[in-house]
């Protein structure tokens, strides 16, 4: 069983279109995150939840709106998709944030936007 | 800006060799450290890790080194193997209650 799955892995769309990503942990962790890695592999925190609440957000455009509906799921909807916004997603868990526990990474969502 | 940066960006080493990684981070604060490895199309994957309250830590066929008074860390790889190819991240947590924050990463090629 993959621990953190995100769906879809490939997601190619054009400019102003509204999308979304999913990522389910199957860990039993109560924190979930959003990285964004660039062209140059650079990753960087978007959000963090803790138990569903949100506890980080790292100055992400408000067309980007993480919804948890559960500890175990924390899906990335984005509005009024932008060329910039191309990039690779990763969602993650851990079991505590901050704690010295290593988070676990799912395997990316490669967007692209045309 | 960042806190963590890699003096490396690209690392090339003959198959069985070893291989070193380095890692300098700003912030004193940061007290747990992790190497992750990403190879291509998938995410990063963990590696291992140190507390602040060690420099050294072993595991099979790595070693991670911290060294608090200059802020810098490294990964050493033993017997670097075609498999060990991939980006390789340093992160670190600077506080309780925070995520991750990842260094630039550098490319480990390995030569066969």
């Amino acid at each position: 069983d993959t621990a953190v799955s995100q769906t879809p892995k490939y997601l190619v769309t054009q400019m102003g279109n509204d999308k979304s990503i999913k990522c389910e942990q199957n860990l039993g962790h109560d924190t979930m995150y959003w990285y964004k890695q660039d062209s140059k592999k650079f990753l960087k925190i978007m959000f963090s939840y803790n138990n569903k609440e949100l506890i980080i957000n790292e100055t992400v455009p408000n067309r980007f709106s993480p919804k948890s509906p559960d500890k175990a799921h924390l899906n990335l909807h984005i509005n009024s998709l932008e060329l910039g916004d191309s990039a690779v997603y990763f969602c993650a868990s851990s079991q505590d944030p901050g704690e010295d526990t290593e988070a676990f990474f799912g395997q990316g969502t490669r967007l692209t936007v045309v | 800006g960042e806190s963590v940066g890699l003096h490396l960006p690209t690392l090339s080493v003959q198959e069985g060799d070893n291989s070193i990684i380095n890692c300098a981070y700003s912030n004193s604060a940061s007290d747990y450290f992790i190497w992750y490895k990403q190879e291509s199309g998938k995410g990063p994957q963990f590696i291992i890790d140190i507390r602040s309250n060690m420099d050294k830590r072993q595991g099979q066929r790595v070693t991670v080194l911290l060294n608090k008074t200059v802020k810098h860390l490294s990964l050493q790889i033993a017997a670097t193997q075609p498999g060990d190819s991939a980006v390789y991240f340093c992160a670190e947590i600077i506080s309780g209650n925070t995520p991750l924050v990842f260094g630039k990463g550098t490319r480990l090629s390995v030569i066969a």
